[in-house]
């Protein structure tokens, strides 16, 4: 079945660019929407975006100036880059796959994140 | 964006039913997602899409949906229910297709 991986580093500096990789194995990247999701510690889910196979994304607008994820050129993994880090962003990193939900016209009725990565924790510190 | 509240914590006597809820503006045009979440261990989806439940979750969960609120039930509460639970939507607020989380309740059996 698939499973996701996330990797890089765990200690980043203030300022600098948090970047993560999702691997994907057991299943193709091909035809759903992928996602990563951060918590903080002590705290809740904080959704960050997401990217469908084909490169659109999407963004939460709290961090949509600082934020990129994009599709690896092999297909089988997507990252997330997170500019001007600060404190703030120290939390634990999940990437998830998206799965949505459409009635019979067509009209979307809901999505969930149906399968999670382990999760990294990044620790933003000098 | 919209917001999706919950009340932050729950208690359940064990083998008694409870009820978790999840409330916002999203959820008149969306069906809420669950996802139970236990200390270091990643967020699994417990109930997603109308009351659907993906394969090995016991069919103690199950959900429902009324107006702008989602309700998580837990039948029969077992020990092993004892965990944090995040319900999801749709944002559809500002941020069109956006995503948004609720903040969570940590649901304790005694």
């Amino acid at each position: 079945q698939v499973q996701l991986q996330e990797s890089g580093p765990g200690l980043v500096k203030p300022s600098e660019t948090l970047s993560l990789t999702c691997t994907v194995s057991g299943g193709s990247i091909i035809s759903h929407y992928w996602s990563w999701i951060r918590q903080p510690p002590g705290k809740g889910l904080e959704w960050i975006g997401y990217i469908y196979y084909s490169g659109s994304t999407k963004y939460n607008t709290s961090l949509k100036s600082r934020v990129s994820i994009s599709v690896g050129t092999s297909k089988k993994n997507f990252s997330l880059k997170l500019n001007s880090v600060t404190a703030a962003d120290t939390a634990v990193y999940y990437c998830a796959r998206i799965v949505d939900y459409y009635d019979y016209n067509g009209y979307e009725e809901g999505l969930a994140f149906d399968i999670w990565g382990l999760g990294t924790l990044v620790t933003v510190s000098s | 964006s919209s917001e999706l509240t919950q009340d932050p914590a729950v208690s359940v006597a064990l083998g008694q039913t409870v009820r978790i809820t999840c409330q916002g503006d999203s959820l008149r045009s969306y069906y809420a997602s669950w996802y139970q979440q236990k200390p270091g261990q990643a967020p699994v989806l417990v109930i997603y899409h109308k009351n659907n439940r993906p394969s090995g979750i016991p069919d103690r969960f199950s959900g429902s949906r009324s107006g702008n609120t989602a309700s998580l039930t837990i039948t029969g509460a077992q020990a092993e229910d004892e965990a944090d639970y995040y319900c999801n939507s749709r944002d559809s607020s500002g941020n069109h297709l956006g995503v948004v989380f609720g903040g969570g309740t940590k649901l304790t059996v005694l």
